[in-house]
């Protein structure tokens, strides 16, 4: 059974700085990993997809990368602004599991004025 | 990217009560839908898959007589919480699938007195 887990559970940085959200899956047979961002109270928005032949994607400020082999992502954010802070999911869909996608537990981020 | 919306957005009612919740997708046909529960700071937690023409999936532990879901076209599925009580109080998102992705909805807020 696919299980995806994202370290840590919340975080808590100043403006400015760069910052590196992870998650892992326990098994690599995935069609795509996919980062969302969901603000409180809101649905999720979609912000990189990653197909499981590639190695990054970039958007913006945004940089994920998928190390398929080792079961893991991260996703880096650079230069963080107040406007960044949400929570961020981590979702991968399997190979096999009729398009259901898997998700992490989600990072809490605060970025602080 | 295709939007997804739902209606309503929120809803308060009493105890017993039965809730409709609608989940259309605005520019594309979603044979595929799916339904899920988020507890405050939980991640989502997958409800069922609705399938169109056909019996809604449901997961493990989820009760079907009691979360109706009827997906009678391609762009839209209902979700009926029938006699609600307090404890299906909760953040109801739909998702409409694609073959690589799903689209979410911005989620409905239930609240049940």
């Amino acid at each position: 059974k696919q299980e995806v887990t994202q370290i840590p559970a919340a975080l808590s940085v100043p403006e400015g700085e760069n910052l590196v959200l992870n998650c892992s899956f326990t098994d690599s047979a995935i069609y795509n990993l996919q980062w969302f961002r969901q603000d409180p109270g809101k649905g999720l928005t979609s912000l990189l997809l990653i197909q499981s032949s590639q190695r990054e994607q970039t958007s913006g400020r945004l940089n994920a990368s998928l190390d398929k082999s080792s079961g893991r992502s991260t996703l880096y954010i650079a230069a963080s602004q107040p406007g960044d802070s949400a929570t961020y999911l981590c979702a991968v869909l399997p190979l096999e599991g009729a398009q259901k996608l898997v998700f992490g537990q989600g990072t809490r981020l605060t970025i602080n004025p | 990217g295709a939007v997804v919306s739902q209606h309503p957005s929120w809803v308060i009612c009493k105890s017993g009560t039965s809730v409709k919740i609608e989940c259309r997708s605005l520019d594309f046909q979603a044979t595929t839908m799916f339904w899920y529960r988020q507890f405050p700071k939980q991640s989502l937690m997958l409800m069922a898959t609705s399938n169109e023409g056909s019996k809604a999936t449901y997961e493990q532990g989820v009760e079907k007589d009691k979360f109706l879901i009827n997906h009678a076209s391609l762009t839209l599925s209902t979700l009926t919480v029938t006699s609600a009580h307090p404890e299906d109080s909760s953040f109801y998102i739909c998702s409409a699938s694609s073959p690589e992705t799903q689209y979410f909805g911005p989620g409905t807020r239930l609240l049940v007195l």
